[in-house]
């Protein structure tokens, strides 16, 4: 069955620390996102792609990084520079840009130790 | 420029009741708009969505929306509530060139027996 696998579901970071999360789909899927959730904040947008090797930064892009080499994949790594990381992240896809709706992964919960 | 109000970040029923849940948009374009579930720990779910068809929306599990452009809401129903119901729903709106969802600010369905 087709979908989006995001990986690992649980994260601990250690302060200064980079970490990267995983992202995958075979939905074939052109464009691909990542939102960021927080209790009572909803879902906010950080990156997203709509072809490979190219993407354009959210609302709150700072402290994040990701690429698109492949079609398929979207990681979202978290730098040193993100201050408060600890949140729930998801992965999203879609066929071609918004109006189909959007795909969701199950989520990577990451925290801060 | 565009944006979800929506009514209430806790909504209380108890089981067999009529759930209402709410939702306002903003757009500068004709609106697509959805509804999402998620329950804890997991990603969201297509609910339904509205794409300029029919005003009136059916869609998984029982819910329906309808699209009232003069009130510019996009509200949720179920006519009785199940147990199994008790999530968070996020209405969502795009539009004919988006890129992306903006999302409301999440309503937390409580089931009570």
């Amino acid at each position: 069955d087709g979908g989006i696998t995001q990986s690992p579901k649980y994260l601990f970071r250690k302060e200064g620390q980079n970490v990267t999360l995983s992202c995958e789909q075979n939905l074939n899927h052109d464009a691909m996102y990542w939102y960021r959730q927080d209790p009572g904040q909803g879902l906010r947008l950080i990156y997203y792609s709509q072809i490979v090797n190219d993407f354009q930064k959210g609302d709150i892009a700072e402290g994040y990084s990701v690429s698109r080499e492949k079609k398929e994949s979207f990681p979202l790594t978290v730098t040193s520079a993100q201050k408060n990381p600890t949140a729930f992240y998801l992965c999203a896809s879609s066929i071609q840009g918004a109006n189909y709706g959007y795909t969701f992964g199950s989520g990577t919960r990451l925290t801060v130790v | 420029a565009q944006s979800v109000t929506q009514l209430g970040s806790h909504v209380s029923v108890s089981e067999g009741a009529l759930v209402l849940l709410r939702c306002n948009y903003s757009s500068s374009v004709p609106p697509y708009l959805f509804w999402y579930v998620q329950y804890p720990n997991q990603g969201l779910q297509l609910l339904l969505k509205y794409t300029s068809a029919a005003t009136l929306v059916k869609g998984i599990n029982g819910f329906e929306a309808e699209f009232k452009k003069s009130e510019t809401s996009f509200h949720l129903t179920k006519p009785s509530a199940h147990m199994s119901d008790a999530a968070e729903y996020f209405c969502a709106v795009s539009g004919p060139g988006y890129s992306t969802l903006t999302f409301g600010k999440g309503t937390m369905l409580l089931v009570s027996p």
